[in-house]
């Protein structure tokens, strides 16, 4: 595809359980972002993909929030034991990585609603 | 830890009138500026971004932003805005040499044809 595509576009689940968030990145971009945007605010960091590692996981809330991307392209965000509080939409944004700070290009974002 | 500012949440304008959006940012070292919209139902875009020289950068669909360091201000002007224009925008901020961006809360913008 031409975008970065994420799915699903909305999850509804209950308090306490699993849910995974996929992201596929632009083909070639070597660097992902996921974010988390609450109703009214702007896009918060949670962690930085460089290749297959996480260069940066400093915006993870807590330990219930993972992220993988084994082969450097696609990407899970997972979240165990959901609280109502994890209730946001999730972005995932990706670049080229050839140098900090450049254009990153985003997804439409997963809906997640925890009730 | 920076932060980035939009003191304006909500903005309501008719068509054809001037738009001033500001930014603030609270890092007092290097630092590299964006602007982001997301139109209704799409997603996030760059609208124009300031890395070093030329103070006033250009962007698309006529947007235009002015750095000015010693107000750590980076604000988004358009001369006379249309109905198309309606949409969130979101002023972004890098630190030297971070990958990481901190996103101000964004400013919801209404225009009236």
């Amino acid at each position: 595809g031409a975008g970065v595509s994420q799915t699903p576009s909305n999850k509804v689940t209950e308090k306490g359980k699993y849910v995974e968030l996929r992201c596929d990145p632009i083909s070639g971009h070597t660097a992902l972002y996921w974010y988390r945007q609450s109703l009214g605010q702007g896009p918060e960091f949670l962690i930085y993909f460089q290749g297959t590692g996480a260069a940066d996981d400093s915006g993870l809330p807590n330990d219930r929030f993972f992220a993988v991307r084994p082969e450097g392209s696609v990407s899970t965000l997972k979240i165990q034991r959901t609280e109502r509080g994890d209730s946001a939409v999730y972005l995932c944004a990706s670049s080229f990585g050839d140098r900090d700070q450049e254009t990153q290009y985003f997804g439409p974002g997963t809906r997640l609603l925890v009730l | 830890a920076q932060s980035v500012s939009q003191h304006n949440h909500h903005v309501i304008l008719s068509e054809a009138a001037s738009l001033e959006l500001g930014c603030n940012y609270s890092y007092g070292g290097t630092v590299n500026l964006f602007w982001y919209v997301q139109y209704p139902g799409q997603h996030l875009q760059l609208l124009l971004k300031y890395f070093s020289g030329d103070p006033l950068v250009k962007g698309i669909k006529g947007f235009e932003a002015e750095f000015i360091k010693s107000k750590f201000s980076f604000n988004l002007r358009k001369p006379s805005v249309q109905w198309s224009d309606t949409a969130e925008y979101f002023c972004a901020a890098f630190r030297g040499g971070s990958y990481i961006p901190t996103f101000g809360r964004g400013t919801s913008l209404i225009v009236h044809p």
